[in-house]
């Protein structure tokens, strides 16, 4: 079954950086469409990124845009979210999520990894 | 504040049935997106519990079932279990974003 692994959440100070990957096993993971989701403390789910298989199409929420930047390495199984000039309310565990085969659903989501941003 | 509108809180006793409501508008639910529906448990990762507004993925129970109409989408849980309580959260596309409604905490008394 699809695997997907998140690391390198962690604390960073207000306006800084930090770079979360994605590890994929178990499917193809060039042909999939993947994304990113976060969701703060007590919070509900907000979408955040989406990258097209090849990389050539790339979408962002309005509350990241300008700011994070979604890549993906199909050679290493690894998808990439770079998060810069970081906000308290950008505090949040971030998901990977893939669109597999259900249309626009997302079907396979990782265990997430938390990004703290305080001072 | 969310672009798929959610009740934050339904409940219902053991063996009832409850219906969460999800409502969206004429640039997402209304311009024929599907809505998919997503089970959250307790401190775990959210589940794809409906999808294309009424499929059921494989291992879901058929107690799950979705609908849709107009700009508004509907997830119906019969044969309410203990287990059941969780959070719920709708799911559909608004040009070149994917949206969330704010979620519906359900409580099974």
């Amino acid at each position: 079954e699809v695997q997907l692994v998140e690391s390198g959440g962690g604390l960073v100070q207000p306006g800084g950086s930090l770079r979360l990957s994605c590890a994929a096993s178990r499917f193809t993971f060039s042909g999939y469409e993947m994304n990113w989701v976060r969701q703060a403390p007590g919070k509900g789910l907000e979408w955040v990124s989406y990258i097209s298989s090849s990389g050539s199409s790339i979408y962002y929420a309005d509350s990241v845009r300008g700011r994070f930047t979604i890549s993906r390495d199909n050679a290493k199984n690894s998808l990439y979210l770079q998060l810069n000039s970081l906000r308290a309310e950008d505090t949040a565990v971030y998901y990977c999520a893939t669109f597999y085969g259900s249309g626009n659903a997302f079907d396979y989501w990782g265990q997430g990894t938390l990004v703290t941003v305080s001072s | 504040q969310s672009v798929l509108t959610q009740l934050p809180s339904v409940s219902g006793a053991p063996g009832q049935r409850v219906t969460i409501s999800c409502t969206g508008s004429s640039s997402n639910i209304g311009a024929g997106n599907d809505v998919h529906w997503y089970q959250q448990l307790p401190g775990t990762v959210p589940k794809l519990l409906i999808y294309g507004n009424s499929n059921r993925p494989s291992g879901v129970p058929d107690r799950f079932s979705g609908s849709k109409s107009g700009t508004s989408a509907s997830l119906a849980i019969t044969g309410l279990q203990a287990e059941d309580e969780a959070d719920y959260y709708c799911q559909s596309y608004d040009g070149s974003h994917w949206v969330f409604g704010g979620g519906t905490k359900l409580t099974v008394l």
